[in-house]
């Protein structure tokens, strides 16, 4: 069990560009879920998928983002056409959907809009 | 929404008890009590959770009253390490659904040396 993984760990980029972040969840862990994090907040729920079904989006979600998980393991959250308000923390976590169920976050991927 | 209220920050001494309180006032029948902290650029860690009965752990023990209104946190010996964001958390026990983790504000816990 190596724990969630995020990559890359910060981002950099450049008003209007498009960015892509990966997470890879803990093996055999079905759920993941994406948060944002802006300084001071706690998390604050993106999207949710069970398997390579996307089941919940936030209304945080605007139509620059997606996110996809398309073999059921890994996914991506992907924004375009970024602004400066879309800089924070982007969190990964995963669970399982039987027994254990706490959820198990990564490290995160902070974005700089600049 | 969040469901819980806890206190906004907290000091602690270094090697003392650190209890971290969370009102819970709403809960239903089926819905657990859940700790999560974050320690400063990290990702949020899981600490422990419990449904009514006290838990205790390697990290922590969970205190809930009678009436599942409020709980509290207890680092038992409290470290310079133990420093970070504590969040409370109301959710269902995810046997046959999901549920995902709202986090509200939290408690910033110091612990001073």
């Amino acid at each position: 069990d190596t724990g969630v993984s995020q990559d890359p760990r910060h981002k950099i980029t450049k008003r209007g560009q498009n960015v892509t972040f990966r997470c890879d969840p803990i093996s055999e862990h079905n759920r993941l879920y994406w948060y944002r994090q802006t300084l001071g907040q706690g998390p604050e729920f993106l999207t949710y998928f069970q398997n390579e079904a996307q089941l919940e989006k936030s209304r945080l979600l605007s139509d620059r983002f997606s996110a996809e998980r398309p073999k059921g393991s890994f996914s991506t959250l992907e924004i375009q056409r970024t602004e400066q308000g879309d800089s924070a923390m982007y969190l990964c976590a995963s669970s399982r959907d039987v027994g254990n169920t706490e959820a198990f976050f990564g490290q995160g991927t902070r974005l700089t809009v600049v | 929404d969040a469901k819980t209220t806890q206190p906004t920050s907290m000091d602690c001494a270094e090697g003392r008890a650190a209890n971290l309180p969370c009102n819970h006032s709403t809960i239903s029948g089926n819905e657990y009590v859940y700790w999560y902290r974050q320690i400063h650029s990290q990702g949020p860690q899981y600490i422990i959770h419990g449904l009514k009965n006290n838990e205790t752990n390697e990290m922590a023990s969970l205190i809930i009253t009678e009436d599942r209104k409020s709980s509290t946190l207890i680092l038992p010996h409290a470290t310079l390490r133990d420093t970070a964001v504590y969040y409370c958390i109301v959710r269902v026990g995810m046997k046959t659904s999901y549920d995902k983790v709202i986090f509200g504000p939290g408690t910033s816990l110091s612990v001073i040396p």
